[in-house]
């Protein structure tokens, strides 16, 4: 079983629309939670961070953490073509010294 | 201003040469991380390093040897370089006691002939 798992992509929505991305990891005991944006030939880009349950909002974006259900989650607002890009979703296991896993990746197209 | 730099970005050899790739961070941070990016642009951790100590170290070939000078610098060598090799390698770095945000290097692109 995987550890952190992304909804399978690629995942294409209109411009103005909502992009939901979803995340589900395995370690009960998961303490950090991270959204990396990853455009094509670039390093990730952190752009959201979760800790505690419930949502996290920032400009367009908006983290969801559920620790009971062991999913998070990422939605873009007014979806831009600026925003198309393999979106990673990162959890910091318990134990680890700083360890992050990394789901597969959600690649999103955001259409003019 | 790079936060987290490498060297080189782009890396062509051919197979059983030895390679090095070079980070340095300017943030003051004290924990450092290589990654490997396959194909399918899988990012896996390979090791990490805290205040030039070894605290991560994934199941990696041994023909893969990192080496921290001090905190701002870990570099990796990879020896008897082999087609599966060829990647993308992310350096990443963190301050522990922080809330774990890992910043990345530009990466570097490996590819073995």
């Amino acid at each position: 079983q995987k550890e952190v798992e992304q909804n399978s992509g690629p995942l294409s929505v209109p411009e103005g629309a909502i992009a939901s991305l979803n995340c589900t990891y395995s370690d009960r005991v998961s303490q950090s939670f991270f959204w990396y944006r990853q455009y094509s030939g670039k390093s990730p880009e952190l752009i959201m961070s979760i800790y505690s349950n419930g949502d996290k909002e920032d400009g367009r974006f908006t983290a969801q953490l559920n620790k009971a259900s062991q999913y998070v989650s990422l939605l873009i607002r007014d979806s831009q073509p600026s925003d198309s890009a393999t979106y990673l979703c990162a959890v910091s296991l318990s134990g680890s010294a700083r360890q992050l896993t990394f789901g597969s990746g959600t690649q999103l197209t955001v259409l003019p | 201003d790079t936060a987290v730099s490498q060297t080189p970005k782009y890396l062509v050899t051919q197979m059983g040469n030895d390679k090095s790739i070079k980070c340095e961070q300017n943030l003051g941070h004290d924990t450092m991380y290589w990654y490997k990016q396959d194909s399918k642009k899988f990012l896996k951790i390979m090791f990490s390093y805290n205040n030039k100590e070894l605290i991560i170290n994934e199941t990696v070939p041994n023909r893969f040897s990192p080496k921290s000078p001090d905190k701002a610098h870990l570099n990796l060598h990879i020896n008897s370089l082999e087609l599966g090799d060829s990647a993308v390698y992310f350096c990443a770095s963190s301050q522990r006691g922080s809330t774990d945000t890992q910043y990345f290097g530009p990466g570097t692109r490996l590819t073995v002939l």
